[in-house]
């Protein structure tokens, strides 16, 4: 069966530090993988998504960057954090299906 | 943009009771999701239903969709404390690659 893992759970950094977020996919091959953020109490909003090791799509214009060095791994980055990036971050995947399975998230908080 | 709207923002009921949400969209799609949060984790995908669907059924679960009016609700029938989370519906529009625009969600509260 597949499963999607997230790490670190939370973080807590502090303005101008950088970001390294990494999801991993478990027990299937070339997945669509997606990033989400989250903010309290609001919808999700998609970053990037990646149909294919290095192939990369943004969708809103900001400080993150996301990169997929391997089929199954997905990593969100930033080089400096801006209080604003605080939120809970959600990767996801599908593959062939219609509906996106999502991983148990990432709380990050700036300050 | 957020495409999906549900309304309402939060419910609250009795066990046992019904709960209603629903949701409007802008655009044409492909099928619309329902996914259910619950607190600090990540989504869980309930029920899809696509674009030449009007109505669709999962266990207690009941999904309409009515395109002309741009619009879907989900009817969770006889409640349980255990389906107290948030709900977000999710379109996919047409064109746009399996990518998913999401709603801001309800949150349901059901009181023992």
């Amino acid at each position: 069966s597949q499963t999607i893992h997230q790490w670190p759970a939370t973080l807590v950094q502090p303005v101008g530090s950088p970001l390294s977020l990494e999801c991993t996919v478990e027990g299937t091959s070339n997945p669509n993988l997606y990033w989400y953020r989250q903010a309290a109490g609001r919808g999700l909003q998609l970053l990037f998504y990646s149909v294919g090791i290095g192939q990369i799509s943004s969708e809103v214009p900001q400080n993150l960057s996301a990169s997929r060095p391997q089929d199954r791994q997905f990593i969100l980055s930033s080089k400096k954090l801006l209080l604003s990036d605080s939120g809970f971050y959600l990767c996801a995947w599908t593959h062939g299906g219609i509906e996106q399975y999502f991983g148990p998230g990432t709380r990050l908080t700036v300050t | 943009s957020q495409q999906g709207e549900e309304d309402p923002q939060a419910l609250s009921i009795q066990e046992g009771e019904n709960a209603t949400m629903n949701c409007s969209y802008k655009t044409s799609i492909n099928n619309l999701q329902w996914y259910r949060q619950n607190s600090g984790r990540g989504l869980v995908h309930l029920i899809l239903i696509r674009s030449n669907e009007r109505e669709k059924h999962s266990g207690r679960l009941r999904v309409t969709l009515d395109t002309s009016k741009k619009s879907s609700s989900l009817l969770i029938t006889a409640s349980r404390a255990a389906d107290t989370a948030s709900y977000f519906c999710a379109t996919e529009e047409r064109g746009s690659a399996r990518q998913l625009t999401f709603g801001s969600g309800t949150q349901l509260t059901v009181l023992p």
